[in-house]
């Protein structure tokens, strides 16, 4: 069965500082999503992928996914507080919208 | 964008009792419904799928008859959750999904004492 891996499963940064958050398929994607999560909260739609080599930008996030479609990146440039959180990629493998969903990074921005 | 409530946001009931979970979406049909459990500094794991009209898919090591979803319309799913015990203090999230994308719940966390 397909397997979503996050890396680093935990981050701690200085604010202004810019970070990256991998998220790697064993299995060819048929779409990429990345949400972020506040502790025990719902899902917050930051962006999704489709096509091999597409890249998007929201505000200071980026994501991108990697030809083959196995792997993506979430990048945050100048991370701020606002920035802290959970970030989850997930996964919908055949059109069905049944997600798979990483392990998640816990994300803190230090002030 | 599309709104999905949930209903309670949290609950807390006793070992042994039954737990209703509402999943509404608000301002469009849902063909299909989805139930995701999350425990603590875990991932979210995908329960079951629902189809209004039609019994629920689970996956594999989901207990159907605990977990009892009814899909009554395009709008609305429930989850119950039977039986309950403290294992099942959990984050209960559900999504509902049209053609065109999925749209996720804000939750319901479960304390079973």
């Amino acid at each position: 069965s397909q397997e979503l891996e996050q890396s680093p499963q935990s981050l701690i940064v200085q604010e202004g500082k810019n970070l990256t958050i991998n998220c790697t398929s064993s299995k060819t994607l048929y779409g990429l999503y990345w949400y972020k999560q506040k502790y025990g909260e719902g899902l917050i739609f930051l962006m999704m992928l489709q096509k091999g080599g597409e890249e998007k930008s929201h505000e200071k996030i980026t994501a991108k996914l990697d030809e083959k479609k196995q792997q993506s990146s979430l990048h945050i440039t100048a991370s701020q507080p606002s920035h802290a959180g959970i970030y989850l990629c997930g996964a919908d493998n055949s059109g069905t919208y049944k997600y798979i969903f990483g392990t998640g990074t816990r994300l803190k921005v230090l002030a | 964008g599309a709104v999905v409530s949930q209903h309670p946001s949290r609950v807390i009931c006793k070992s042994g009792t039954s737990v209703k979970i509402e999943c509404r979406s608000l301002d469009f049909q849902a063909t299909t419904m989805f139930w995701y459990r999350q425990f603590p500094k875990q991932s979210l794991m995908l329960m079951a799928t629902s189809n209004e009209g039609s019994k629920a898919t689970y996956e594999q090591g989901v207990e159907k008859d605990k977990f009892l979803i009814n899909h009554a319309s395009l709008t609305l799913s429930t989850l119950t959750v039977t039986s309950a015990h403290p294992e099942d203090s959990s984050f209960y999230i559900c999504s509902a999904a049209d053609f065109f994308e999925q749209y996720f719940g804000p939750g319901t966390r479960l304390t079973v004492t």
